[in-house]
């Protein structure tokens, strides 16, 4: 099975940094994603990790960390349509393409 | 937009009704993803199809809930005799690229009174 850790809620202010942060625990590791979902809307995705390391694109960046099942995902110049939900998924073996989604982290960008 | 579309955006039923569901990805994607999402909870695996072929289901699909891909192309989802713990949203997923990066469809939103 699969155990996937996310903050439940997080908080920031408008043109902040912000990061939200992942854990797991699984038997393999075949790939992370990163998903935003508005409310009332499907998830999008966002970024893609399978080797250590940082992956950036514009305002958003995912880290990844193999050895110790930890990734984030850090957002810039926040802005008020980030608000969302944030979800991690974790693909836990090799040949198996179904990712397993963490519960979501809940992120409100305030004035 | 992804270019997956589903189909109702909405459904109402009455317990014991039999609903169905469609989903049509693009035609990049060969595999089709179903899943099912409550509120507060991300998406949990219900079934996928390679093509035509169904090769895995979740032990939280019962008997109930049946899905098909007859062509290769669009797909279904049945859920006979619903139960109010039905209620969820349903996502129909495509995957593309050689990451099976998911595009996920606006999905159906199920209430079953």
């Amino acid at each position: 099975g699969q155990n996937i850790d996310q903050p439940t809620e997080m908080t920031a202010t408008e043109g902040a940094i912000v990061q939200i942060n992942c854990t797991y625990q699984t038997s393999g590791f075949n790939g992370l994603f990163w998903y935003q979902q508005h409310a009332g809307e499907a998830p999008t995705f966002l970024s893609y990790n399978v080797l250590d390391g940082l992956e950036e694109k514009g305002r958003f960046s995912s880290f990844l960390s193999r050895s110790k099942g930890y990734s984030y995902l850090l957002l810039k110049e926040l802005q008020m349509k980030d608000s969302a939900s944030y979800l991690c998924a974790v693909r836990d073996r090799q040949g198996s393409y179904i990712p397993t989604f963490g519960r979501g982290t809940s992120l409100i960008v305030h004035p | 937009d992804t270019g997956v579309s589903q189909d109702p955006r909405h459904k109402i039923t009455k317990r014991g009704q039999n609903v169905t569901f469609r989903c049509d990805p693009i035609s990049e994607h060969n595999r089709l993803y179903w899943y099912r999402q409550t509120l507060g909870q991300g998406p949990e695996f219900l079934t996928y199809f390679q093509n035509e072929a169904q090769l895995e289901k979740s032990r939280l699909l019962s008997d109930r809930f049946s899905a098909e891909r007859p062509k290769g192309s669009f797909s279904t989802l049945e859920i006979q005799r619903t139960e109010q713990g039905d209620s969820a949203m349903y996502l129909c997923a495509g995957t593309e690229g050689l990451r099976e990066t998911q595009y996920f469809g606006p999905g159906t939103r199920l209430l079953v009174l």
